[in-house]
């Protein structure tokens, strides 16, 4: 079937202005996380949603990133008046609900962002 | 709070030999671990799983991982490798305390270079 895919797979903006990264997770897995990873580096912990629950937003950077989840599926990412260090990749993963505790995540190939 | 720890950044080793890439971690409860692999551009792979049970757990593309209670490690293991297992491998635990229900916690990452 179908994995987890994220959209746009590069983008390139300018330094100031906004940029939306989507992700559509895989059918029927409520539970989505944001991850950001710079140029060969670790994976940072951006946000987490979990079915109906309040999304952990403990990973966010600053108040520039947002993130929301439509309908329990399709989820955004927005970064407002982007600067130079958010250029990145920015992955997405699904899982089954957390209540599968052994589940694991699956991930998108990832939106490259490079601020210019 | 869930963690897991990789100590090493970087592993060499010998198209042939046996790869060994070290994870440690540190939980309350029953560990949930689970081995990911990235090749160059592209997100994280599954690879395999600990729940309960056996404590050699075997997994994708040749791998496993020995689960050691008493030493709280998680090491991936592959008896010969090859030059395409060069790629960026994490461990991770899942997060099953109260606070991050589901939430998945990543190691820093350990980039192994296998060469002919």
């Amino acid at each position: 079937g179908a994995g987890v895919s994220q959209s746009p797979s590069n983008k390139v903006t300018e330094k100031g202005k906004d940029v939306e990264l989507r992700c559509d997770p895989i059918s029927g897995h409520t539970a989505l996380y944001w991850y950001r990873q710079s140029l060969g580096q670790g994976l940072e912990f951006l946000i987490y949603f979990q079915g109906n629950s309040a999304p952990d937003k403990s990973g966010l950077p600053s108040d520039r990133f947002s993130a929301e989840r439509t309908g329990g599926s399709v989820s955004t990412l927005t970064i407002q008046r982007t600067q130079q260090e958010d250029s990145a990749v920015y992955l997405c993963a699904s899982s089954l609900a957390s209540s599968y505790y052994n589940s694991p995540l699956h991930f998108g190939n990832g939106t490259r962002l490079t601020v210019t | 709070a869930q963690s897991v720890a990789q100590p090493e950044d970087q592993v060499n080793v010998a198209e042939g030999n046996p790869l060994t890439v070290k994870c440690t971690y540190s939980v309350s409860g029953n560990p949930y671990l689970f081995w990911y692999v990235q090749y160059p551009n592209r997100g994280l792979q599954f690879l395999l799983k600990y729940i309960t049970g056996d404590n050699l757990v075997k997994g994708s593309y040749g791998f496993e991982a020995e689960f050691n209670k008493s030493q709280t490690s998680f090491h991936l293991k592959k008896p010969s490798a090859l030059v395409s297992d060069s790629a960026l491998y994490f461990c991770a635990v899942r997060d099953m305390t109260t606070d991050s229900w589901g939430k998945f916690q990543f190691g820093a990452g350990t980039q192994v270079v296998v060469t002919p």
